[in-house]
């Protein structure tokens, strides 16, 4: 697998419902942050959670962190149809240019209302 | 309080013929980021410039692209004798700081359709 690589790859859920997606990586990083796209839009960042951090909030986004399994998951709750969109989790390398995102192929999130 | 800007949004070319994509950064911010993403692909790290300088553009095909960000005005991603697998949304990211706890900020995109 590549590094963040989002499963699933397609969510569908109804709104007021919570929805789970996970990014694994495989190099060690500073931190890993989660983006939102909307269809055919820029990225919008949503949360950004450092190495030393387990989970972190933002209203009704919360994301953990493990790094002994270099894993993430964005959890977002009571869903809206507003929150259709792609999701993706960018990781930077701590052993090399830390600058440098690396993005996964993400996870399209559909809410039905 | 601007955002990151690019422009133009769509672009398209024949092959063969050259592209120029525009990123003004978020005021104050002096670090430019490219990516590239294809479609039903997450985006893929291009080229890193400061002000006049290209800090890394290991992600860059070596060949027909070039990137710049000068003193004064916008950061430009040039494409060279265009071809179709050129095709892609092409995003620029800004910073104020080129750190790994720095925060990047993206702008809308460009949409490079090779005809």
């Amino acid at each position: 697998s590549q590094q963040g690589e989002e499963d699933p790859q397609a969510l569908s859920i109804q709104e007021g419902e919570n929805a789970t997606m996970n990014c694994s990586y495989k190099t060690s990083i500073n931190n890993l942050q989660w983006y939102r796209q909307n269809s055919g839009r820029g990225l919008v960042h949503l949360i950004l959670i450092r190495s030393n951090e387990r989970e972190k909030h933002s209203g009704r986004l919360r994301v953990t962190l493990d790094t002994s399994k270099k894993s993430s998951s964005l959890l977002i709750t009571a869903s809206r149809a507003a929150d259709t969109a792609s999701y993706f989790c960018a990781t930077d390398n701590s052993g090399g240019s830390n600058y440098k995102l690396t993005f996964g192929k993400g996870t399209l999130l559909t809410v039905n209302p | 309080n601007a955002g990151v800007m690019q422009n133009p949004r769509h672009l398209v070319r024949r092959r063969g013929q050259e592209a120029r994509l525009r990123c003004s950064p978020v005021k104050g911010h002096s670090h430019v980021y490219w990516y590239r993403q294809l479609p039903e692909e997450g985006l893929k790290f291009m080229v890193y410039l400061q002000k006049e300088n290209i800090i890394d553009e290991s992600g860059m095909p070596k060949e027909r692209f070039s990137a710049e960000f000068p003193k004064e005005g916008p950061s430009i991603l040039r494409i060279q004798q265009v071809v179709r697998g050129d095709s892609a949304a092409y995003f620029c990211a800004s910073s104020p700081l080129g750190m790994a706890a720095d925060t990047q900020y993206f702008g809308p995109g460009t949409r490079l359709t090779v005809l």
